[in-house]
């Protein structure tokens, strides 16, 4: 069964460091998302990917982060200078464009913890 | 979207039929219901979605009655692994700008 990868699934970094998340969607995939979920909080909406632009992005997703579609498989998630505060599991999420269908599934990676120190 | 209402937390017996029910008031026309289910430190995992009456899949069953108005997540014989937290969420799927709002979920807690 196809499933979403995502690389590392720890990540440890300074404070004012630059981190990338790697996400491989599922490869027939047209939507890809980031949400992060802080512990024990709630699974947050970070942004939204279609068409090689971004679709939506919430209040979190400031100018410190970013996201590319670099080749065809992959999917990132850079965030510039990491705060204390962006410690958290971030999720990879996508889903396909099955036209003329009635249900249009996400599917959600495993995550990367990333700790800022 | 519309906001969704569920149990803050559940307990269960090995074996039992678990019902999780949710409600979504201000559910549109387009909107489907979905599950997830989440382990510690794991990604949201697709449980079941549907749109009006009953879908059942080899894990689950969701029942929707005629006004679309709440959804019962149905566990047929839980197991110790089923213990998570268990979502429910409404959205119109086939919208391009579709995306996930997470409540606080349920957290369904399956004892011996």
């Amino acid at each position: 069964e196809p499933e979403v990868t995502q690389t590392p699934s720890h990540q440890v970094t300074q404070m004012g460091q630059e981190v990338i998340l790697r996400c491989v969607p599922i490869s027939n995939h047209l939507y890809f998302y980031w949400y992060r979920q802080i512990l024990g909080q709630k699974v947050e909406f970070l942004v939204s990917f279609y068409n090689n632009e971004i679709s939506e992005k919430s209040e979190i997703f400031d100018d410190q982060f970013s996201v590319e579609r670099p080749d065809g498989s992959n999917f990132t998630l850079k965030i510039r200078s990491t705060k204390l505060e962006d410690s958290a599991m971030y999720f990879c999420a996508s889903r396909g464009d099955r036209q003329g269908k009635t249900t249009d599934t996400q599917y959600f990676g495993p995550g990367t913890r990333l700790t800022v120190l | 979207l519309a906001k969704t209402t569920q149990p803050i937390s559940m307990d269960s017996y090995e074996g039992q039929e678990v019902n999780i029910t949710c409600s979504h008031n201000n559910i549109a026309t387009n909107d489907y219901i979905t599950w997830y289910q989440q382990f510690p430190s794991q990604g949201p995992r697709f449980i079941i979605q549907g749109y009006k009456t009953k879908v059942t899949n080899e894990v689950a069953s969701l029942f929707i009655p005629a006004d679309r108005k709440s959804s019962t997540l149905s566990l047929p014989r839980v197991s110790l692994s089923d213990t998570a937290v268990y979502y429910c969420l409404v959205g119109d799927t086939r919208d391009s700008s579709y995306k996930l709002i997470f409540g606080s979920g349920t957290r369904l807690l399956v004892r011996p």
